[in-house]
């Protein structure tokens, strides 16, 4: 979806490292969620947010930190990134007022971890 | 954890055939959804069924929902090569409506 951007679309970084993965969105959606997908796996949730100031914690949150600057952007940082934080990293939206939690996804951050 | 399996894993077949992927799931859902992924990119929102809803299509996509056995079948008619892709499921939990829990995926291949 072009209305949901993420940047950098690729990363290769060393293992202690600091990493932020960025996301801005123009849908005008409250809420914001990163996901990781591992190869031959859905995608897991890492962290979402309902409104800026407002942070959670999903299935996979140790090893990342997220920052809910803005309501069009929601970045999420690997402190220290380890090996086995390579993966695909997909940001995405929805309207909470729709009630039905249609997602809409970036065209994701692939990050290989040496 | 996961909550949706999909299967098959891979189903490979020709152009013009039609193409059925199936979904289980374990807790009561608000709704069900599928996703569509072009290898290494971002996911495509396909279409949504809701719990009360039995049968919904678009196009060429045909979505069937039982509750009762906590599964869910995509068919695709008339397939194209430009359907090669992988189908996720993804289903909305009633008691928490802002998590969209996804299978492991359905790979498909339309041979021209």
């Amino acid at each position: 979806d072009a209305d949901v951007t993420q940047t950098p679309r690729n990363r290769i970084t060393k293992t202690g490292k600091r990493i932020m993965l960025e996301c801005s969105q123009t849908k005008g959606h409250d809420r914001m969620y990163w996901y990781r997908q591992d190869p031959g796996l859905g995608l897991r949730l890492i962290y979402y947010s309902f409104d800026v100031k407002d942070i959670n914690k999903g299935e996979i949150s140790d090893g990342y930190s997220v920052s809910r600057q803005a309501q069009a952007k929601f970045s999420l940082s690997l402190e220290s990134a380890i090996p086995n934080q390579t993966a695909l990293y997909f940001c995405a939206t929805s309207d909470s007022l729709t009630g039905y939690n249609e997602q809409f996804f970036g065209p994701g951050t692939r990050l290989t971890v040496l | 954890s996961q909550q949706g399996e999909e299967d098959p894993q891979a189903l490979s077949i020709q152009e013009g055939e039609n193409a059925t992927m199936n979904c289980s799931y374990k807790t009561s859902i608000n709704n069900l959804q599928w996703y569509r992924q072009n290898s290494g990119r971002g996911l495509v929102h396909l279409i949504l069924i809701r719990s009360n809803e039995r049968e919904k299509h678009s196009g060429r996509l045909r979505v069937t929902l039982d509750t009762s056995k906590k599964s869910s079948s995509l068919l695709i008619t008339a397939s194209r090569a430009a359907d090669t892709a992988s189908y996720f499921c993804a289903t909305v939990p009633v008691d928490s409506s802002y998590k969209l829990i996804f299978g492991s995926g359905t790979r498909l291949l339309v041979r021209p």
